[in-house]
């Protein structure tokens, strides 16, 4: 039972270039999450998606694009990486209904932009 | 302006003593509070929640209690144990896509 899963673990870009981050669940899970976290902070949202062929704007959107083609999947884009995107990011998905369904988290990917 | 806040960002106590996590927000129209663990290299994960309706609830060795009029819940732990020592986030939400707003989390170290 895999859960949440980030792909890749590790990634580390040059300023200006492209990549894509992978979230996949295996929940069957409507609502999909992305987040970033900065040092000492908390998660904050960057876009998100209540089912398949979905996607809206979260609290930092800027500089990212998202696309759910697949109720499974959920990919996070950086079309142009600056260093202030250096950061770990991490998906989440949950079920939707009322707001104590928790949301399950991947381990994180750690993105690191020169 | 930050609608969800831990103002003690570490957190040190003693094993087998009661750690005491808080957090204070300002959004009224949150329903639901939950906390969330979180090791390092690894995502958080849920711990406990609570509905705006209730004042408590209890899990195991972990309470939360809500004070709506003060807009502020803390997370008891009783009795602390080493496993225990990680981040701790707490986050509101509210019938909204099932948003949460996270606080920058508590880092509790208990002590052997």
């Amino acid at each position: 039972n895999a859960g949440v899963t980030q792909t890749p673990k590790f990634r580390v870009l040059k300023t200006g270039q492209s990549m894509t981050l992978l979230c996949a669940q295996d929940m069957n899970h409507e609502y999909m999450y992305w987040y970033r976290q900065d040092p000492g902070m908390g998660l904050r949202l960057i876009h998100y998606s209540v089912g398949e062929g979905t996607t809206a704007k979260g609290e930092v959107p800027d500089g990212y694009n998202v696309s759910r083609l697949k109720k499974q999947n959920f990919l996070l884009g950086l079309e142009s990486a600056a260093p202030s995107q250096t950061s770990v990011y991490f998906c989440a998905s949950r079920r939707p209904g009322q707001g104590f369904q928790p949301q399950h988290f991947g381990d994180g990917t750690r993105l690191s932009i020169l | 302006d930050q609608q969800v806040k831990q103002n003690s960002p570490s957190l040190s106590v003693q094993e087998g003593r009661i750690s005491i996590l808080n957090c204070d927000y300002t959004n009224s129209m949150f329903d639901y509070f939950l906390w969330y663990k979180k090791y390092p290299a690894e995502g958080p994960t849920f711990l406990i929640s609570i509905s705006s309706i209730k004042d408590k609830n209890e899990d195991g060795r972990f309470t939360v209690f809500l004070n709506k009029s003060a807009k502020h819940l803390s997370l008891h732990i009783v009795p602390s144990q080493p496993g225990d020592s990680a981040v701790y986030f707490c986050a509101a939400s509210g019938n909204n896509a099932g948003k949460s707003t996270f606080g920058d989390g508590t880092t509790l170290t208990v002590k052997p």
